[in-house]
């Protein structure tokens, strides 16, 4: 089983909608990361949280820590959003470094 | 711009020959980190290193080798030993408490 699961693996909208990332782990964390890749290979930290809410822009990030879940939310989608985003974690107590990573959520934006 | 320089963008291997790739960053961060990443699995941690002249082996470091005799410098070498090193490598660094960044990547090709 992945410590870090995300859904949906594809996901396609249409400019201007609303879109949610899920994010679930099983283990302890000190932080959560969500990385935008797009699809030259660069990867781009968004947030980085361990606890409630975070907004930048059109993108808004929550944690859970009793469920073990955090969203990423994109409001008033748009065809630039199209990327990879993918859900890291810090293990509690784990050695700086050795984030897990989700396999990544597909989004494709459509005009 | 503070950031992070791969390179090159991309590179080709002959079986059996070792290729050096490059990553310097101008962020005065003291940890470094080599990822590799293969279609369909998240990001692995190959090697990371906290300080100068100090690294430690990743989750799969079997045929890679590192060097850190710079703050700004984290080079990662391919060798002849690693059997599948087809992959698209990231190099990345932090501060504490503070999210990673990430550099543009080499996509390194067996040829």
């Amino acid at each position: 089983k992945n410590e870090v699961e995300q859904s949906p693996q594809n996901l396609t909208a249409q400019e201007g909608e609303f879109i949610t990332i899920n994010c679930s782990y099983s283990v302890g964390i000190s932080a959560l990361h969500w990385l935008q890749q797009h699809p030259g290979g660069g990867i781009v930290s968004l947030f980085m949280l361990s606890s409630g809410k975070k907004k930048h822009g059109r993108l808004i990030a929550t944690i859970n820590i009793q469920e073990k879940h955090s969203s990423l939310h994109i409001t008033a989608s748009h065809p630039r959003d199209s990327a990879v985003y993918i859900c890291a974690v810090g293990i509690y107590g784990g050695s700086q470094g050795n984030l897990i990573f989700g396999k990544g959520t597909k989004l494709s934006v459509k005009p | 711009d503070g950031g992070i320089t791969q390179s090159p963008k991309y590179l080709f291997r002959k079986e059996g020959q070792n290729v050096t790739l490059s990553c310097e960053q101008n962020l005065n961060h003291d940890a470094m980190y080599w990822y590799r990443q293969d279609p369909g699995q998240g990001l692995r941690l190959i090697y990371y290193s906290q300080i100068v002249n100090d690294f430690q082996k990743g989750d799969i470091a079997e045929g890679y080798s590192v060097s850190r005799e710079k703050k700004e410098s984290f080079p990662l070498t391919v060798t002849s030993a690693q059997k599948n090193p087809t992959a698209f490598y990231l190099c990345a660094s932090t501060a504490s408490n503070y999210g990673y960044t990430f550099g543009s990547g080499t996509r390194l090709t067996v040829v």
